[in-house]
Formats: structure tokens, C-alpha cells, sequence
């Protein structure tokens, strides 16, 4: 049973498009994340919500947007993509209020290019 | 922000020998975290140490923290090919939120 999925793996697009990323956790979480690593392993929490709130929103552009529709699912919507916003985006979930105390199950990852 | 930061960058060894990760932080937290990461994959949570704890066991894992120099370190034992990953420290402030990951230690365990 995989616990933290995210669909695509890979996404492969030109810039200016808008795409997005889905995430799902069956593990019964009540927070989740979006972290997004670079091409030197550099991993940056981006967002976190916790029962469909959001907590925390590090300085990412506007052309970001998270959507929780339930607690189970944290999506991530990228408009007018850029050559910068090429990296691999990772979904995360744990247990607790939304504050990073507890240990985090990673999804598979979402190689995003942007040409 | 709260960083963790590893050291060194990349580590290569032989199967059976032992791997030692070290971790640096900036200010105080509520704890410290290690995870793994295969090529490709998503990072896997190792370990956890709270702030109140100097060393903890996991199977061939070994961590220890000391807060005085704000540094933690990861010790696997009897290496295998296997272990070859990224290794990534977190430390977590006590209110939580910011975090954000060095750049890992890349090991490399040669058969």
C-alpha cells in the first residue's frame, strides 16, 4: 500500500503553462506538505496544511497555489511556469498540529521541466 | 532559519566498514531528525532525537546529539551496499515550522 503518493512522476512542459501536481496520503494525517529540491539536493519546505488549513507559507511566488480539498489530498498548482521552477516537488505528510515536531513520510517525488 | 547542515558532502567506503554523518545546527530545537534518500526516491525518515536525549539506537544506526555544540551525528555500522543514499539532517525548532534541509551527505558504500 503506498502511503504518501503523488502523481505525475514526471512532467515535462513548456514555459508559461500552468500545471499541477496531486498528492495523496492514506495514513490518516492530519498535516501535509510541499517541499521542492533543486538541482544541488537542496530540499525547501514551500507549504504545510493541516486539516485543510493552511500553516505555513515560506516565500514562494504567487504562482504557487496549494489546494486541500480534504485532508487527505494537498495539490499544488504552478502558473506561468518558469526555467527556475524546474526541481524535483515532494508531497510530505506526518502526524500532529501542523508544526514540524514529528517524522515525515515523503511521496515519490514529481520531476517537474520546464523547457 | 533553522538549517541543518552536513558534512562532509560526500563520503565513500568500503562494504563492512563503518559511516560517520555529522550535523550542524543554529539555534536551539525540539528535535533533531535523519533521513535517507535512494536516487530517485523520496526521503525516508531514519531517526528522530529529542532535544532531552544524547544518543539513540536503530538497528546499524547510531545517533548522537550534542546540544552545547549544536551538532548531531549519524554512525552506521557495518556498512552495505545498500546504504549507498543521500543523507539528510533536520533540526527542528521548538515552535516548529521553517525547516529546511542541508544538502545532505552523499555515501557511497562500494562492494
Amino acid at each position: 500500500d503506498t502511503a504518501v503518493s503523488q502523481t505525475p512522476k514526471y512532467l515535462v512542459t513548456q514555459m508559461g503553462n500552468d500545471k499541477s501536481i496531486k498528492c495523496e496520503q492514506n495514513l490518516g494525517h492530519d498535516t501535509m506538505y510541499w517541499y521542492k529540491q533543486d538541482s544541488k539536493k537542496f530540499l525547501k519546505i514551500m507549504f504545510s496544511y493541516n486539516n485543510k488549513e493552511l500553516i505555513i507559507n515560506e516565500t514562494v511566488p504567487n504562482r504557487f497555489s496549494p489546494k486541500s480539498p480534504d485532508k487527505a489530498h494537498l495539490n499544488l498548482h504552478i502558473n506561468s511556469l518558469e526555467l527556475g521552477d524546474s526541481a524535483v516537488y515532494f508531497c510530505a505528510s506526518s502526524e500532529g498540529s501542523g508544526y514540524i515536531y514529528n517524522e515525515q513520510f515523503f511521496g515519490p517525488g514529481t520531476r517537474l521541466t520546464v523547457l | 532559519s533553522q538549517q541543518g547542515e552536513e558534512d562532509p558532502q560526500a563520503l565513500s567506503i568500503q562494504e563492512g566498514e563503518n559511516a560517520t554523518m555529522n550535523c550542524s545546527y543554529k539555534t536551539s530545537i525540539n528535535n533533531l531528525q535523519w533521513y535517507r534518500q535512494n536516487s530517485g526516491r523520496g526521503l525516508v525518515h531514519l531517526i528522530l532525537i529529542r532535544s532531552n536525549e544524547r544518543e539513540k539506537h536503530s538497528g546499524r544506526l547510531r545517533v548522537t546529539l550534542d546540544t552545547s555544540k549544536k551538532s548531531s551525528s549519524l554512525l552506521i555500522t557495518a556498512s552495505r551496499a545498500a546504504d549507498t543514499a543521500s543523507y539528510f539532517c533536520a533540526a527542528i525548532p521548538p515552535g516548529g515550522s521553517r525547516l529546511t534541509f542541508g544538502e545532505g551527505t552523499q555515501l557511497t558504500v562500494n562492494p
